[in-house]
């Protein structure tokens, strides 16, 4: 069963440009979320997205934004990037068919922005 | 607001030896919690999972003990070895805030020595 995969692996994009993340989830899992690690914050959520609709959202400005697609694959989308915006983002899908369940992680995208 | 946290960023244990690693939390709507690992380059490993029901889950080399009234969880890696040496992520989920919104602790680097 091939694991959650992210392109591209890595990126680097200019101040003002924007960019598009891609992720495909596990075969079946039908929620995907995203999160943002830097070495300052940690892993931080950025949304979530579940039958195309997003579930829920973390404590990001509104540059960045999602969607999911009927086959469940997901975008993410940052625009206007700001040199900060460097970071390894992650995607993870689940099952999410009970009250909680176990995420599984894509290797990640990493962006700088220069 | 740090809500879940790792307080010590490194641990370094001799192979063959117990590893422990903690976690601590602040807020009592968490009832699940997981534990990860991280290589570089990598998207963090799924490892262990516990809910707020129990309080030892056990998956072979593995257990995740959980103290609710202290807020605590720990993770035990018996024996560890040398492949175990990455850094670890302790996660938790409040059903308030969406079963997939996974909240990080900073994470700690285990070093396993030969």
């Amino acid at each position: 069963k091939a694991g959650v995969t992210q392109t591209p692996r890595y990126l680097i994009k200019t101040r003002g440009q924007q960019v598009t993340l891609s992720c495909s989830p596990i075969s079946g899992h039908r929620s995907v979320s995203w999160y943002q690690q830097t070495p300052g914050q940690g892993l931080q959520f950025l949304f979530e997205y579940f039958s195309e609709t997003q579930r829920n959202k973390g404590n990001f400005p509104g540059r960045f934004s999602g969607r999911q697609f009927s086959n469940s694959r997901s975008e993410m989308n940052v625009s206007t990037l700001e040199l900060g915006d460097s970071a390894l983002y992650l995607c993870a899908s689940s099952l999410a068919t009970g009250w909680s369940t176990e995420a599984f992680f894509g290797q990640g995208t990493r962006l700088t922005v220069v | 607001d740090q809500q879940v946290k790792q307080n010590s960023p490194s641990l370094s244990v001799q192979e063959g030896r117990i590893s422990i690693l903690n976690c601590d939390y602040t807020n009592s709507m968490f009832d699940y919690f997981l534990w990860y690992k991280k290589y570089p380059a990598e998207g963090p490993t799924f490892l262990i999972s516990i809910s707020s029901i129990k309080d030892k889950n056990e998956d072979g080399r593995f257990t995740v003990f959980l103290n609710k009234s202290a807020k605590h969880l720990s993770l035990h890696i018996v024996p560890s070895q040398p492949g175990d040496s990455a850094v670890y992520f302790c996660a938790a989920s409040a059903p308030d805030q969406g079963a997939q919104k996974l909240v990080f602790g900073q994470g700690t680097r285990l070093t396993i020595n030969p």
